[in-house]
């Protein structure tokens, strides 16, 4: 069955540590990746999506991701996170013809200490 | 201000009795989604609309119902037959036509059944 992997269910760092997310994904054609965050008390916001192009994507907040199509993986990456940073990440991907049929990883809970 | 509207936020009810979550959209979207989402198992599809007055079932549909009667409403139902309804619920819409946009997600409602 498709799926998306999300290896790490709780990761906890200090301020200014840096981050990267993994995420795996078991598609064999094209994809569209997304990478989504659910901050304590909010709804689920879209932090960057990659379809095509250069397989480095930015987002917002300073959040980068890589897809590496080799490798079925488009991890999750911060040089520097902060305290405002803790949430929960979820990946997600959707076959390339096909918006309806969105698959999330597990997500992440990411604790960031003062 | 354009986005999704779930009620509401909390939801208690009794074993055996059907409830229904409200989601409406003013996006102007013409896809949109109903997910549940449970602690270390991601977002799972229940249902989803692409249009008005139809509707497929997503992975987890059993026990649930929807309609979408209108573009902008996508109610979704918990019977009684669903076996295990405590959950939080969110409900996402997206512009329909190509397979690249982003789903946008409501605030949820989360649902105590005892």
């Amino acid at each position: 069955a498709q799926s998306v992997s999300q290896h790490n269910h709780h990761v906890i760092l200090s301020e200014a540590a840096s981050l990267e997310l993994g995420c795996n994904y078991s598609y064999g054609g094209t994809v569209n990746l997304f990478w989504y965050v659910q901050y304590p008390g909010q709804h689920l916001q879209l932090l960057l999506k990659y379809f095509s192009g250069d397989p480095l994507v930015k987002g917002i907040k300073g959040f980068e991701a890589e897809f590496i199509k080799s490798k079925f993986s488009f991890n999750l990456r911060k040089p520097s996170v902060q305290w405002s940073d803790t949430a929960e990440y979820f990946c997600a991907v959707t076959p390339g013809a096909n918006n309806n049929d969105m698959r999330f990883g597990a997500g992440t809970r990411l604790t960031v200490k003062p | 201000d354009g986005g999704i509207t779930q009620s509401p936020k909390y939801l208690f009810r009794k074993e055996g009795q059907n409830v229904t979550l409200s989601c409406e959209q003013n996006l102007n979207h013409d896809a949109m989604y109903w997910y549940r989402q449970d602690p270390g198992q991601g977002l799972r599809l229940i249902y989803y609309s692409q249009i008005v007055n139809d509707f497929q079932k997503g992975d987890i549909a059993e026990g649930y119902s929807v309609s979408r009667e209108k573009k902008e409403s996508f109610p979704l139902t918990v019977t009684s037959a669903q076996k295990n309804p405590t959950a939080f619920y969110l409900c996402a819409s997206s512009a329909q036509g190509l397979p690249r946009y982003e789903q946008y997600f409501g605030p949820g409602t989360r649902l105590t059944v005892t």
